[in-house]
């Protein structure tokens, strides 16, 4: 099975500042990644699909990049709402398998 | 409106039986491959299956987790997906999602706990 590896686990970060979060995976997957931000008590929501794809209404403060084994998640300038926790997905479905990473949990200061 | 909306969660007993059902709307579910993914209180998310439409077959695949316990199965002509949970563990406790496989289309979920 795919392992995917997403870091950093948390995250600090202030208004106006980007960042990074990274998912690698054990083995290719093409395009097949998926990230999404969680905020407490809802449902996960999709922001980039196969790797670098914005979802429809998501600020173009999100993108994402990457292809093989690497892959990133930057937000640029930061807002009080992006205050959540992010993870990536592979769906390559390579063995009919999808893998969650950990999950990053961003805190905006 | 693409909707997905679970049902059938609760508490049930360790070594007990449930399943849960995802009505589907507002979309072309036949053609749809769809996943659930379950989230423990407080944990990240676990994908745990997806189903293929049935022009691809319609077979079903399952994490190591859940492999052998749980079935995914579909209901084209009613737009529902169901989860057959057998052998409930404590630490099967959880929300159960239903989403589609890669359009980001997901249910609000329903709470699975097991406990004695």
């Amino acid at each position: 099975d795919i392992q995917v590896t997403q870091s950093p686990s948390t995250l600090s970060a202030s208004v106006g500042d980007s960042v990074t979060i990274t998912c690698r995976a054990s083995q290719s997957i093409s395009i097949w990644l998926a990230w999404y931000q969680q905020k407490p008590g809802k449902v996960p929501k999709l922001l980039i699909y196969r790797a670098s794809f914005l979802q429809g209404e998501v600020p173009s403060r999100f993108s994402g990049s990457g292809s093989d084994t690497e892959f990133t998640l930057t937000i640029t300038n930061l807002q009080p709402d992006d205050s959540a926790t992010y993870y990536c997905q592979q769906y390559s479905g390579q063995g009919g398998q999808a893998t969650f990473g950990q999950g990053t949990k961003l805190e905006i200061k | 409106e693409e909707q997905l909306v679970e049902s059938g969660g609760g508490l049930i007993k360790p070594g007990g039986s449930l399943r849960l059902s995802c009505a589907a709307s507002g979309f072309n579910f036949r053609a749809a491959w769809m996943s659930w993914v379950r989230q423990a209180p407080g944990k990240g998310l676990e994908w745990i299956g997806r189903i293929v439409s049935n022009s691809y077959g319609g077979t079903a695949d399952y994490a190591a987790s859940v492999r052998g316990r749980f079935t995914i199965s579909r209901d084209d002509l009613g737009n529902t997906l169901y989860l057959h949970m057998n052998s409930l563990k404590t630490e099967d406790t959880a929300v159960y999602y239903c989403s589609t496989w890669d359009s980001g289309l997901w249910g609000q979920g329903t709470l699975v706990t097991v406990s004695s």
